[in-house]
């Protein structure tokens, strides 16, 4: 256990649904991220948010809205997704972002998303 | 641009043999990095790190060796055994942004 839960751990939803996945970390950090893992590329960062205000986001579709309503709960929610959304999605934890000494991430289990 | 690679995509060793994973980074800012494992159905694990003031820094059973001038960072597994099958990732921060950039992974293998 590394003090980060996802939640669901796995979802299946079709184009039209809305969904949120659910991060939660139990470590005190103050900066949360959001990954898309696919298979055989490497970790994509999506979203950064340190201390509940969004610093880095990076080009990710707006079907894709994160919302960090403190610093230990991440949430991503979809809507309208496309089949190629379809991965992993990691939430990670750090002391700080971009701080030099706390910016070691710890991640979650992931969420595995299928959009048919 | 920035990347962050892997020499070897899959690695297969016998148990009880040492393991070397190697990775190779292009952004010359990066002062910190970090090996992570990544089990099946698991997020990456957190397994070691080491920063550039460093050129080596030493775990249980693990190693990691940070040559600067060739920007090349590797891991040594010591007596692999069968739980250390997985996903192997190597990142690096970029020179301190809020960012860490991902290798693709190494898959290693342990052979019984």
């Amino acid at each position: 256990e590394t003090g980060v839960t996802q939640t669901p751990r796995h979802l299946v939803m079709g184009m039209t649904n809305k969904k949120s996945l659910k991060c939660e970390q139990h470590l005190g950090h103050n900066a949360m991220y959001w990954y898309k893992q696919s298979a055989k590329k490497p970790l994509e960062l999506m979203f950064v948010y340190s201390l509940e205000e969004r610093v880095e986001n990076n080009s990710v579709p707006s079907r894709f809205s994160p919302e960090c309503p403190n610093s230990s709960h991440l949430f991503l929610h979809l809507h309208t997704l496309q089949p190629e959304d379809s991965a992993l999605y990691l939430c990670a934890s750090s002391l700080e972002a971009g701080a030099w000494g706390q910016e070691t991430q710890y991640f979650g289990p992931g969420t595995r998303l299928l959009v048919l | 641009g920035e990347s962050v690679g892997l020499h070897l995509p899959t690695l297969s060793v016998q148990e009880g043999d040492n393991s070397i994973i190697n990775c190779a980074y292009s952004n010359s800012a990066s002062d910190y990095f970090i090996w992570y494992k990544q089990e099946s159905g698991k997020g990456p694990q957190f397994i070691i790190d080491i920063r550039s003031n460093m050129d080596k820094r030493q775990g249980q059973r693990v190693t990691v060796l940070l040559n600067k001038t060739v920007k090349h960072l590797s891991l040594q597994i010591a007596a692999t055994q069968p739980g250390d099958s997985a996903v192997y990732f190597c990142a690096e921060n970029g020179g301190a942004t809020n960012k860490l950039i991902f290798g693709t992974g190494t898959l290693l293998a342990v052979q019984p």
